[in-house]
């Protein structure tokens, strides 16, 4: 059973505009949620987070964006640079617990020149 | 400064071989450790974590294991491994109570 879900394997936007890639989580229990960026054969880099007592989040050109009656997050890249173009992995964890996140398959992200 | 390295970074190993990838944290103290491992289609899989010496937790059964010999060291293992052990296997640590996990470079492992 999926816990956390991004539907979108790959998402192609031109350069200058607005990525917004989304996710679902289905456990009530998660209250933390962040979000990585990952290069090909590198390991994954922490890109932003949000708590669960919070609805947005803000740093630079990434905003992080949580629908708790939803259960729904996004995250928003503004504008999307070609740098951008990498796999975004969406998780979750409950209570700054030991035993590590939940993460969703990712979506590829393709940004067009 | 924290820093993680894993190694080695590529491995090809025949199926039934043994297994074993490092990995070191520095700059922190009694961190919790994990292993991930991406397999194709199936995003990041938590396999082992570690909240101290010789405490490993297993979250997927396998014929993998996991040791931590010292605060700050993190072993993956296998005695037999199968074809389907390979993929990218990824260390990590956070902070006691932290939420944010980072990760090191990776291991590539290919079992033929």
């Amino acid at each position: 059973d999926q816990q956390v879900k991004q539907n979108s394997p790959s998402l192609s936007v031109q350069e200058g505009r607005i990525s917004i890639l989304n996710c679902d989580y289905t456990n009530s229990m998660f209250d933390y949620f962040l979000w990585y960026k990952k290069y090909p054969a590198e390991g994954p880099t922490f890109l932003i987070s949000i708590s669960s007592i919070k609805d947005k989040n803000e740093d630079g050109r990434f905003t992080v964006f949580l629908n708790k009656s939803a259960k729904h997050l996004s995250l928003h890249i503004v504008p999307s640079q070609p740098g951008d173009s990498a796999v975004y992995f969406c998780a979750a964890t409950t209570g700054g617990g030991a035993d590590g996140l939940t993460f969703g398959k990712g979506t590829h992200l393709i940004i067009q020149p | 400064s924290q820093t993680i390295h894993q190694w080695p970074a590529t491995l090809v190993q025949p199926v039934g071989s043994p297994l074993s990838l490092e990995c070191t944290v520095e700059g922190t103290s009694n961190p919790n450790l994990y292993w991930y491992r991406q397999a194709a289609g199936r995003g990041l899989q938590l396999l082992f974590y570690s909240v101290g010496i010789g405490q490993i937790s297993s979250e997927v059964p396998q014929n993998l294991s996991a040791s931590r010999p010292q605060d700050r060291q993190f072993i993956l293992s296998s005695k037999k491994l199968l074809l389907s052990d390979s993929g990218f296997y990824l260390c990590a640590w956070a902070r006691v109570a932290g939420n944010t996990i980072y990760f090191g470079e990776g291991s590539w492992l290919t079992v033929v």
